[in-house]
Formats: structure tokens, C-alpha cells, sequence
């Protein structure tokens, strides 16, 4: 099984659209949680840090359940610069490494 | 601020050949990684530093070394390059311990024929 599982996609969603990304995580010694954004060809960059208690940024919301080791990200009013791969990433172990979810791929319609 | 680069941005190597990845960040971060990423799969851990002088292996080290001998610059090295180690290959760097955030950089991508 993966450490980190995420739905593939592709997603394809009219411009407005809301859509959701869920991702499961094995390792229940995970310190923290985040959603990168990654681009065709380039390198991933952190999207937002994902907490219990649920956050939001702008039109970015995520949630983290511990007790079933599910996070979530939703994107609502959907925009064509949303087009991108979402990756799913926690952290453990002393040096904080980051285990890398395999992307869900998301392109926003015109 | 250049933040994290990388040397070279694209390399061809023939199997058995050697070739060195040059990681630098002008950040003062402490921590320096090293990922590679293949066709349709997250970014995997070769091998990491959490200072000057030291390094640890990660999920993935066989077939690669890797050196920390000043605080700004990451080596990646391929002794006897193989075709299963075409990929693209990441570096990043955190400032320490408690920081959250590791910052990459822009990526090579190597092809072993």
C-alpha cells in the first residue's frame, strides 16, 4: 500500500466550477500535512499547510482528519491558472521529510 | 535572492557513465534534499542533509552518493549511470528543523540511454 494515496484524475472542470481532492495516508506518525501545486515541467511549490482545525486560503480550503487519515482540498470559483497537479505531501521523521502523494491532475475548462 | 538552483538543467548520459548534480541555495538553510520524480508518481527521497558535513539516505539511495561539504551546495552523484535512473531530479532546502515550508529547485532532467 502507498503512504500517500490520491485519486489521479484528470479532473477537467468549467471555469467557476468547485472541485474537491481527497488523499489517504498510512503513516500515522505523519507531523504535518500539505497541499503543493505543481506545474507541467516544473518544480512543486507549497500550496497551503493543511491543520485539524480546517483552513482557508482565498478560494483554497483544507482539512485534515486524523482519526481516519484523510485530508481534502476544495477549490471554489474554479480559474484557468487553477490547471495544475495537486500533490498531497506529509512530513515525519527528525529531519522532516516529505512523502509525496503521486498527484491528482486538475485542468480548468474556458 | 536566487533561492534554490541546480547544474545542469538537462543531461543525455550513456549507461556506465558518472556524472555529478550540483544543488545551491543562497538561503542559509540547513537542510538540502534530494528528489527524483518519474512519469506519473509523487517525488521520492534519495538522499538527504540536515548540516554541513552530514547526509542520510533516503527511501530511494542505491546507485546514487551525495556530499554536504559546504552549507549552500548539495551534491548528487551517479557513479555508473543506468537507465532505470532517467528522471527528473529535484533539490530543496528548509531552514531547520521546525520550518514547515522546503523550497526547490527548478529541476534536471536526465535521460540514460
Amino acid at each position: 500500500r502507498k503512504e500517500v494515496e490520491q485519486d489521479p484524475g484528470p479532473f477537467n472542470v468549467p471555469e467557476g466550477a468547485t472541485v474537491a481532492f481527497n488523499c489517504t495516508y498510512s503513516n500515522s506518525a505523519s507531523q504535518s500535512f500539505f497541499w503543493y501545486r505543481q506545474d507541467c515541467r516544473k518544480e512543486p511549490k507549497l500550496l497551503m499547510s493543511v491543520y485539524s482545525s480546517g483552513n482557508e486560503d482565498g478560494r483554497f480550503t483544507a482539512q485534515l482528519n486524523r482519526a481516519s487519515q484523510y485530508i481534502s482540498l476544495l477549490i471554489r470559483d474554479s480559474k484557468l491558472s487553477d490547471s495544475a497537479t495537486y500533490l498531497c505531501v506529509l512530513s515525519s521523521g527528525s529531519a522532516r521529510q516529505l512523502t509525496f502523494g503521486s498527484g491528482t491532475q486538475l485542468t480548468v475548462l474556458p | 535572492n536566487a533561492g534554490v538552483t541546480q547544474t545542469p538543467k538537462f543531461r543525455v548520459l550513456k549507461t556506465g557513465q558518472s556524472m555529478t548534480l550540483l544543488c545551491a541555495q543562497d538561503m542559509n538553510h540547513e537542510y538540502m534534499y534530494w528528489y527524483r520524480q518519474d512519469p506519473g508518481m509523487g517525488l521520492r527521497l534519495i538522499h538527504y542533509s540536515v548540516g554541513e558535513g552530514t547526509t542520510a539516505k533516503g527511501e530511494v539511495p542505491d546507485g546514487y552518493n551525495v556530499s554536504r561539504l559546504k552549507k549552500q551546495n548539495f551534491l548528487l552523484g551517479l557513479e555508473s549511470a543506468a537507465p532505470s535512473q532517467t528522471s527528473v531530479y529535484f533539490c530543496a532546502s528548509k531552514s531547520g528543523d521546525r520550518a514547515d515550508e522546503q523550497y526547490f529547485g527548478p529541476g534536471t532532467r536526465l535521460t540514460v540511454t
